[in-house]
């Protein structure tokens, strides 16, 4: 059984604080993605990752920086928290193409509040 | 750039009734996503659609993919309240690094 799996479901954090988001696959997937979800906005990428230590920018990644020093795990960091950066944070892997024609797995979510 | 567009963003329907939702994207691909998300929940896969022409039926959805108009369907045929949930559609970039972008989402919310 496939699994993407995010280290926190729900977290309160302040503003200013340098928060970590950690999400692990076990299906051996070269390629992982974090996503943050508000309403209305759909899924917006953040950042992501085809290989260990290699990283590109999505669509909104001010603010955000991620790391990937394993093949397995792909961390998104916010450096400095603001109240604009709550939201449902969704991590997602999904294995090179030929390899399958699969879809992306999701992580359970990460609900983060910055007060 | 890869833009993802889907219509409408909200529907609300009656139980019996059938309804079409459209996903149009800016790019070439060659692969198209549909996925389901209940409220607090994450996203579930519906259908994977891969070539021109796809067509994909699962219960009382089904899924069609027209690479040169870029631009693929979910039809909802005699609508049931469980079938209330966001549906999004995802694009992949064929060249490149593997960007995955979403649709905005469509709320369907279907009522008795």
């Amino acid at each position: 059984d496939v699994k993407v799996t995010q280290s926190s479901r729900y977290l309160v954090k302040r503003t200013g604080e340098k928060v970590f988001l950690e999400c692990v696959q076990d299906m051996d997937h070269e390629n992982m993605f974090w996503y943050r979800q508000d309403p209305g906005l759909g899924l917006r990428l953040i950042y992501f990752s085809y290989d260990v230590k290699m990283k590109e920018k999505g669509d909104i990644p001010e603010g955000y920086s991620v790391s990937r020093e394993k093949k397995e795990r792909f961390s998104l960091i916010l450096e400095s928290a603001s109240t604009n950066q709550t939201s449902m944070y969704l991590c997602a892997s999904l294995p090179n193409r030929g390899r399958g024609n699969t879809e992306a797995f999701f992580g359970q979510g990460t609900r983060l509040t910055v007060v | 750039e890869l833009k993802v567009e889907q219509n409408p963003l909200f529907l609300s329907m009656q139980e019996g009734k059938n309804y079409t939702i459209y996903c149009n994207y800016s790019t070439t691909s060659d692969r198209l996503y549909w996925y389901r998300q209940d409220p607090g929940k994450s996203l579930e896969s519906l259908f994977v659609l891969l070539s021109n022409g796809a067509v994909k039926q699962e219960g009382r959805l089904m899924a069609s993919l027209d690479t040169k108009a870029r631009l693929s369907t979910l039809h909802i045929t005699a609508a049931v309240h469980d079938l209330s949930a966001t549906y999004f559609c995802a694009v992949g970039t064929t060249s490149g690094t593997y960007k995955y972008i979403f649709g905005t989402g469509t709320r369907l919310k279907v009522l008795a």
